[in-house]
């Protein structure tokens, strides 16, 4: 069965240092993998994904992840946070054909002044 | 502001009694997608339509719930003899097609059952 795992319920990181967000990943086959964002009282927001090609994608607001087929993982990664950062992070996957999005349970990033 | 709307924001309904949400996608978006948000956990699948036809339906779609998309256009996602159960947040997504593999999401409807 397909599935997420995001190992950290929270992570907290000072502005203006850098920021990852973990997240594995547990399909058979080709995963399209994506991060989402979500702010308070909002709805998910996009913010990047994998399909094929280059390992390292990039993505809205400065964020970037890594996808690595070894490690079945794909970090969410921004080289400088921001207080504005701060949100739930959610990691999703889905197959080729199967449409529907995996989410893992989410990780909330913390960025202090 | 993503261009999906779901209406109402919030709804308040006693026990046994029957709700309806509705979802208004990204106008060309052919793809529409059900998910449920329990606090603590990310989204679950519930149903996905393709213009109007429903594909798939996940096992937690009791009988008690039923969607539909006519002529492709909005959704309704309709619960029966609700539960308490059924508390949760109820978000709609759309996807633009074979080629356009992200989902945009609405702000959902919140559901509390008394």
């Amino acid at each position: 069965a397909q599935s997420v795992a995001q190992p950290e319920d929270q992570v907290n990181v000072a502005e203006g240092n850098p920021l990852t967000v973990k997240c594995t990943y547990s399909v058979s086959g080709n995963p399209y993998l994506f991060w989402y964002v979500q702010y308070p009282n909002r709805g998910l927001q996009f913010l990047l994904k994998y399909i094929t090609g280059d390992n390292l994608v990039k993505g809205s607001y400065g964020f970037e992840a890594e996808f690595n087929k070894s490690q079945t993982s794909f970090h969410l990664k921004k080289p400088s946070a921001l207080v504005s950062d701060s949100a739930l992070y959610f990691c999703a996957v889905s197959l080729p054909n199967t449409d529907k999005l995996i989410f893992g349970t989410g990780t909330r990033l913390q960025v202090f002044p | 502001d993503t261009g999906v709307s779901q209406d109402p924001r919030h709804k308040i309904t006693k026990r046994g009694q029957n709700v309806t949400f509705r979802c208004d996608p990204i106008s060309e978006h052919n793809r529409l997608y059900w998910y449920r948000q329990t606090l603590g956990q990310g989204p679950e699948f519930l149903t996905y339509f393709q213009n109007e036809a429903q594909l798939e339906k996940s096992r937690l779609l009791s009988d008690r719930f039923s969607a539909e998309r006519p002529k492709g256009s909005f959704s309704t996602l309709e619960i029966q003899r609700t539960e308490q159960g059924d508390s949760a947040m109820y978000l709609c997504a759309t996807q633009g097609g074979l080629s356009s593999y992200e989902q945009y999401f609405g702000p959902g409807t919140r559901l509390t059952v008394t």
